[in-house]
This record gives C-alpha cells, sequence and structure tokens, in this order.
C-alpha cells in the first residue's frame, strides 16, 4: 500500500514570502499521480496542483509550483509571494495508475497547517 | 455550475442508531468517491462508484458501512448501528471519469457525531 507523509505539522510565512511545504510517499508503482490540495476554514477540499509521475516537468499554477523528485519520491509544494488567503490547510495525496484494491481513491497525508503572518 | 452537495451538513447521533449521509455529484460525472476524514488527518477512501457499479469497498472499515448509488447519480453511505469511534467528516468527491488524472472535486462534507 502507497503511504504519504508530510512531517511539518505546521509552517509560517510572512506575507508576500516564499513557502516550501515538503511531502514524501512510498510506492513500488511507476505510473502515478500526485496532488496538492488545500483546505480553508470553510472545510472544503481545493484542488492546487496535479503533477503527473511520467512528466519530468514540474507543474506550475501562478504562484503555486512543485518540485517533484521520482527517484526521492519526494513532491514539495512552493508558494511564492505568499497571500494572507493562502492560510489553510494544505494536504499532499496520491493516486495510483492502476485500479481496485483502493487504488481509484486518493491516499492523502495528514496535512501542513500553513500560518500567513501580516 | 452547481458543485458537490452533501446532506445533512451536520448530523448528531446516538450511538446504535442508523444514520444515512447523501451525494449529489456534478451533473454528468460519472464516478463518486466516498471519504472519511478524522480531525487533524487527511481524508481516508473508503468506496467507490462507477455510474451505479461499487467498484471498490476495500476502504470501508466493517460490515456496519455500506454504499448505494441505484441510479447511478445520488449516492448514499450508511452506516448501521453507529459507534462513537464513527465520529468523523465525511466527504464525497465526484470525477468526470474513472482516468486517474481526472480531478475530484470535492464536497463541503458531513459532520458526524455520535453521542
Amino acid at each position: 500500500a502507497q503511504t504519504v507523509t508530510q512531517s511539518q505539522p505546521e509552517m509560517s510565512v510572512q506575507e508576500a514570502e516564499t513557502v516550501t511545504l515538503s511531502c514524501t510517499y512510498d510506492t513500488s508503482e511507476s505510473d502515478y499521480y500526485l496532488f496538492w490540495y488545500k483546505q480553508p476554514p470553510s472545510r472544503q477540499m481545493i484542488l492546487v496542483i496535479r503533477q503527473e509521475a511520467y512528466k519530468q516537468q514540474n507543474a506550475t499554477e501562478n504562484r503555486f509550483s512543485v518540485n517533484f523528485q521520482k527517484a526521492a519520491k519526494s513532491f514539495s509544494l512552493k508558494i511564492s509571494d505568499s497571500q494572507l488567503g493562502d492560510a489553510a490547510m494544505y494536504f499532499c495525496a496520491y493516486r495510483s495508475a492502476n485500479s481496485g484494491g483502493g487504488a481509484d481513491g486518493l491516499t492523502f497525508g495528514k496535512g501542513t497547517h500553513l500560518i500567513i503572518q501580516p | 455550475g452547481a458543485g458537490v452537495s452533501q446532506s445533512p451538513r451536520y448530523k448528531v447521533t446516538k450511538r446504535g442508531q442508523d444514520v444515512a449521509l447523501r451525494c449529489d455529484p456534478i451533473s454528468g460525472h460519472v464516478s463518486l468517491y466516498w471519504y472519511r476524514q478524522a480531525l487533524g488527518q487527511g481524508p481516508e477512501f473508503l468506496t467507490y462508484f462507477n455510474y451505479e457499479a461499487q467498484q471498490d469497498k476495500s476502504g470501508l472499515p466493517n460490515d456496519r458501512f455500506s454504499a448505494e448509488r441505484p441510479e447511478g447519480s445520488i449516492s448514499t453511505l450508511t452506516i448501521q448501528r453507529t459507534e462513537q469511534r464513527d465520529s468523523a467528516m465525511y466527504r464525497c468527491a465526484s470525477s468526470l471519469g474513472t482516468a486517474s488524472y481526472n480531478e475530484q472535486f470535492f464536497g463541503p462534507g458531513t459532520r458526524l457525531t455520535v453521542l
């Protein structure tokens, strides 16, 4: 079974600064997808960014980018020019490219609570 | 358009009672997923449907938990003889198709409290 580890329960950053959230995962598969989800105080789950394992190029979405290191099984999220609205729980998630045995669902880490200081 | 909706948003029940949680996916979305999120944890996969067929229920904790999606749209997650350890946020998500790259859109969740 796959596991996702987020080793930073909480991170704090000054507004307008850059912050990096860490995520590592364990899998024996070669084909999979990785995601970062944001959960603001409203408790919604919002997709921030997605990375296909077969793509070497790191995904970017405006101020959000990832550093995907497949050999190291690492998938960190960088938030540039942090804004007050970025304050939330951030979850890293893994999904297999296969089916069955729970592979169809997302496997989430425990989350990192991001605090933005004005 | 409308997103994924869930009802009720909050449910308080007494231990031993049955509860039914409803999920209304985005119109046209083929796949529907159920997750459970305990406080301070990430969501945990429970089960998933492709149209009306339950494709994977390996994440259901025990046989008190069941789910159905009889017409391939609305789904109901039922917990029988609830226990205090069942207290959690229950989330539903839907996606256009079953392919792994399809984004799963999450509903607001149902907060279940078992007294």
